[in-house]
């Protein structure tokens, strides 16, 4: 079955420090992965994607990502974290065959940012 | 170029009660997605709309509908609201080109169900 999964339902991090968000899926498919960040009481925005292509791609916010096919991870980077990422973030795959109403999202993980 | 609204931002309703959710998409996007978010089961879907029709459905019961207009504005209705509807329910806007996948999310309407 399709899944995401984000190992950290929670992570702290101190100000300046580096951030690194995991995620795993498991999709039969060549997957579209997708990064969104979600503030409190706000909607989703995306962070970065991933379709085809260097595996390493940027993303706003100072955000990158890296596709390990061999891993089935997506996982996120940040190399110094400001107080403004505290926010959920979450992981979301989908496929070529499929629009995105079918794009599967993680649990999220929940960020803090200790200033 | 305006994002996507969603009115109303927050709603308190009673159990039993109906209501109804409204969505402008981004100018151009004819794809509408809803999604309920909840604290327990995360980000779930509910149904996606194109071109006035329904696309897609998740697995959510026959309360929870939706439509769409001819310029791709978008209804959500739950009707007899139950106390585990309280949510943010969330609506996203996409080009509908299926070699697009990125959508937009609004900022949600609130639900509680009291």
């Amino acid at each position: 079955a399709q899944s995401v999964t984000q190992p950290d339902i929670h992570i702290t991090v101190s100000e300046g420090a580096s951030l690194e968000l995991r995620c795993n899926y498991s999709y039969g498919a060549t997957p579209y992965l997708f990064w969104y960040v979600q503030s409190p009481g706000q909607g989703l925005q995306l962070l970065l994607k991933y379709f085809s292509g260097d595996t390493l791609v940027q993303g706003i916010k100072g955000f990158e990502a890296e596709f390990k096919r061999s891993q089935s991870s997506f996982n996120l980077r940040k190399p110094s974290v400001h107080w403004s990422d505290a926010a959920e973030y979450f992981c979301a795959v989908g496929t070529l065959k499929t629009s995105y109403d079918k794009v599967i999202f993680g649990p999220g993980t929940s960020l803090s940012v200790i200033p | 170029k305006a994002g996507v609204t969603q009115t109303p931002r927050y709603l308190i309703k009673t159990r039993g009660q109906q209501v109804t959710l409204s969505c402008s998409p981004i100018s151009g996007h004819r794809s509408v997605s809803w999604y309920q978010q909840t604290p327990g089961q995360g980000l779930q879907f509910l149904f996606e709309y194109f071109s006035e029709t329904q696309r897609n459905k998740g697995n959510f019961p026959g309360r929870f509908s939706g439509r769409q207009f001819s310029n791709s504005r978008s209804e959500m209705n739950v009707s007899t609201l139950e106390l585990g509807d309280s949510a943010l329910y969330l609506c996203a806007s996409s080009p509908g080109d299926r070699r697009n996948t990125e959508a937009f999310f609004g900022q949600g309407t609130r639900l509680t169900v009291v």
